[in-house]
């Protein structure tokens, strides 16, 4: 199974801030990675398909890069809302695998 | 409004048997592929398996042989039925839907799996 790694695993940052959360795929995955956040207690939410393409109803202020590898989600403008957990996810091939991680406090 | 909604989480001891139910509302059920993610406490995602529209089954290495997927698309609603439970299996169990564009765009509240003596 393709291993999915995150980092920084945690990160400190403030309202206004840009942030970037990288995923890295054991193997070449395309552009078949999801970005997800959670808060605590609640079901993930699906901020980005396809490495790059915006879920309906997310903020300008999410982005997602990348190909093949590596990919990164950007925050430009961090709002109170947004500290939460993030996960990158690979679609490609099966099983599926989530990464472990970003924490953002 | 597009909908997923888990139950039959429970308090199992292990060795024991369980079946999730996700039932959907709001959306064409038949035409869609799903997935079932679990999270154990204080941890991560963790992928557990997908069927497709026509069918089509995968999961995760570890649950292989244990755990069953299937789907009733009379009942617009998704299985998850799990044998041999042991205590790693505690977690919130999560439905989600995954278009063939990419992405798990709908998710359920979550259910709860307690195994525990």
């Amino acid at each position: 199974a393709i291993q999915m790694t995150q980092s920084p695993p945690s990160l400190s940052a403030s309202v206004g801030d840009r942030v970037t959360i990288s995923c890295r795929a054991s193997q070449n995955i395309k552009n078949d990675l999801g970005w997800y956040q959670q808060e605590p207690g609640k079901a993930p939410k699906l901020l980005i398909s396809a490495a790059s393409k915006s879920h309906t109803g997310v903020p300008s202020r999410f982005s997602g890069s990348g190909f093949g590898t590596e990919f990164n989600l950007t925050i430009t403008g961090l709002q109170p809302e947004d500290f939460a957990t993030y996960y990158c996810l690979q679609e490609f091939p099966f099983p599926y695998t989530f990464g472990p991680g970003t924490k953002l406090q | 409004e597009v909908q997923l909604v888990e139950s039959g989480g429970d308090l199992v001891q292990p060795g024991g048997s369980l079946r999730l139910s996700c039932t959907a509302s709001g959306f064409s059920f038949s035409i869609y592929s799903l997935c079932w993610v679990r999270q154990a406490p204080g941890k991560g995602l963790e992928w557990l398996g997908y069927i497709g529209s026509g069918g089509s089954v995968y999961y995760e290495d570890s649950i292989q042989g244990r755990f069953t997927i299937f789907r009733d698309n009379a009942k617009q609603s998704l299985y998850l039925h799990m044998n041999n439970l042991k205590i790693d299996d505690s977690a919130v169990y999560y439905c989600a839907r995954n278009p063939a564009v990419g992405g798990l765009d709908v998710w359920g509240q979550g259910t709860t799996v307690t195994v525990s003596s």
